[in-house]
Parts: C-alpha cells; structure tokens; sequence
C-alpha cells in the first residue's frame, strides 16, 4: 500500500495567515492526490485535484502544488472558515489511501 | 447538482452484516463515474473501503475485501454496501461518494451515516 505521510499533524494559526501542509507519498503517484477539507460533524470537501487543480467554487486562496513524492496545500490568507481538518489522499494505486489529517486551530 | 444519500440501519449486532445504500440524484449511476463507500470511525481518520462501476466492476480495499460486497443497481440509480461479520472497530460513519473518471477526485459525498456495532 502507498503511506501517505502527512504534516503536521495541528497547527495553529492566526486569520490572514499563509498556511502551508505537506504530504509525502511513500512512492512515485504522479499528480494523483486530493486535497479535502472536512469540519466537524460535516463530510469531507474536495479542494484539489491532480495536485494542483481547484475545484470548482473553491477560494483561489487555496493552492497544491507537487515535487517529486511531496505534496503541499497552501492557504494563502487564511480565513475563519477555513479552521478544519485537511486530508490528502492519494489514488494512483488501490488501494485509494488517506493522509492522517492536519488540524488547523485558531 | 449531484446529491448522495446514505441509508441503513444505524445500529448492528457483531457478527452480523452492515448494510447500506447510497441514492443518486442529480446525476446518471450509469455515467462514467465511480460509487464509492469511504468510513471514519469516531475522532479518526478516513479510510476507503471501495468502490464500483455502473458495470459492476469493483475495487475493494484488500483489508477489508474479504467481508465486502458492492452493488448497482441501474433502476433506482442507488448503490450499495455489504460488510459481513462486522466487529465494534466497524463502527464509523460511512459516507458514499462520486469519483469522476481521469484526473479528478471523489468531488461528491454524502452527509454520512453512523454505524454503530454493538450487542
């Protein structure tokens, strides 16, 4: 199975502020990650997919970007619904593996 | 826009069978997408189960491939989930969800349903 080992875990982090998560494919996937935003209680968002393309109707704020088998969420500006946990997911191989998540807290 | 919907009983005894159906609307089951079943057991993380094609073709999680069976059904565009011998680390919120062919993700989730296993 792919690991996909995200991080950090938490962090902490002010409204206005650059926000930047990693994960790191325990091999090659190509661009074949998502990034998904879920807050509590709620289902899981899609952001991103193919690494760096926005889903539609998400803020531009949001960015993926990839190098090699490392993978990064970027939220340029972060805003009071934006505090949730983020997961990214890979779905190159079966089977489809998740991240372990990063909470963003206030 | 598409909807999902999960349903089924919210509560089953170990060793029994969870059973859930997941109801489209807003789009064709027989499109060129990808039904799948995704669980999150209480304050964890998310872990895929599998998921089907309208033809009936499935990928399962080999952890839990054993125990599943996925199914279509064509006529009242829904979908569906079987895991057997289920025990109390079965217990999670299971959520449909819609992933489009190619490059994209699993854009469409249902609101999920808790499955709880217990006596």
């Amino acid at each position: 199975d792919i690991q996909m080992t995200q991080s950090p875990s938490s962090l902490s982090a002010s409204v206005g502020d650059r926000v930047t998560i990693t994960c790191r494919a325990s091999q090659d996937i190509s661009n074949w990650l998502a990034w998904y935003q879920q807050k509590p209680e709620k289902a899981p968002k899609s952001l991103i997919y193919g690494a760096s393309n926005l889903q539609t109707g998400v803020p531009s704020r949001f960015s993926g970007s990839r190098s090699g088998t490392d993978f990064t969420l970027t939220i340029s500006g972060l805003q009071p619904e934006d505090f949730a946990t983020y997961y990214c997911q890979q779905y190159s191989y079966h089977p489809l593996t998740f991240g372990g998540g990063t909470k963003v807290e206030i | 826009q598409v909807q999902l919907q999960e349903s089924g009983p919210g509560l089953v005894k170990p060793s029994d069978t969870l059973s859930l159906t997941c109801a489209v609307s807003g789009d064709s089951i027989s499109s060129d997408n990808w039904w799948g079943w995704i669980r999150q057991p209480p304050g964890k993380g998310l872990e895929w189960i599998g998921y089907i094609y309208y033809s009936g073709s499935a990928y399962y999680n080999p952890s839990l491939k054993s125990r599943v069976i996925m199914s279509v059904d064509t006529s009242k565009n829904q979908f569906s989930l079987k895991l057997n011998s289920v025990t109390a680390v079965d217990t999670a919120v299971y959520y449909c969800a819609r992933k489009k062919g190619g490059w994209y993700d699993f854009d469409s989730w249902g609101q999920g349903t808790l499955v709880t296993v217990s006596s």
